[in-house]
């Protein structure tokens, strides 16, 4: 089967840097994608790896290693709006753009 | 652009009666994607059209659920008869191409009493 692994929750001061790890199993596994979601919003995208390595988008960078099955997203710089859930995504090769969501892990950000 | 659209936001509706769920894409969008999203399972893939066609509908439910997309800017997600476990939050979202970032439509909120 498909699945992806991320911790349920996460907690953090301002300020501070997290990482959010994800570990998947999927087959015709393609890339791995970022989702960010605000309670009672929608899910928004954050970030995405196609190749091994880290991307760097502003305070949030994401990371993949296709030979571990593993990622993870780095948030710096802790900041009260970015109190959310974040879902990690596989994207399935096949030419098709499915994505398979991990259950997401719950960031609380506190002062 | 609007982004997503979707409506109804919020329905409320008795066990038993028809649900009709609608979404407008992106324009230019070729992919739209009909997911569900509960406390218990999480988001779930329901279906997807490429091209105004259905794909892959592996993650609809049962009969009482389907879906349709008569042409490029429009797609409808229905659910004949509704039931209580069926209360969720329905998104639509739609992607350029099939490496591309999904961009997702506020939401239904549905609940079936």
């Amino acid at each position: 089967g498909q699945s992806l692994e991320q911790p349920s929750e996460v907690t953090a001061v301002e300020g501070a840097i997290v990482q959010i790890n994800c570990t998947y199993q999927t087959s015709g596994f393609y890339g791995l994608s970022w989702y960010q979601q605000h309670d009672g919003g929608a899910p928004t995208f954050l970030s995405y790896n196609a190749l091994d390595g880290l991307e760097e988008t502003g305070r949030f960078s994401s990371f993949l290693s296709r030979s571990d099955s593993y990622g993870y997203l780095l948030l710096q710089e802790l900041q009260m709006k970015d109190s959310a859930s974040y879902f990690c995504a596989a994207t399935s090769s096949g030419g098709y753009n499915k994505l398979i969501f991990g259950a997401g892990t719950r960031l609380a950000v506190h002062p | 652009d609007a982004g997503v659209i979707q409506s109804p936001r919020h329905e409320v509706t008795e066990m038993g009666q028809e649900v009709t769920l609608r979404c407008k894409p992106i324009s230019g969008h070729d992919y739209l994607f009909w997911y569900r999203q509960t406390m218990m399972r999480g988001l779930e893939l329901l279906i997807y059209f490429n091209n105004n066609v259905p794909i892959d509908d592996s993650g609809m439910p049962e009969d009482r659920f389907s879906a349709k997309m008569p042409n490029a800017s429009f797609s409808t997600l229905k659910i004949q008869p509704s039931e209580p476990r069926d209360s969720a939050v329905y998104f639509c979202a739609s992607s350029p191409n099939w490496e591309e970032t999904q961009y997702f439509g506020p939401g239904t909120r549905l609940l079936v009493l």
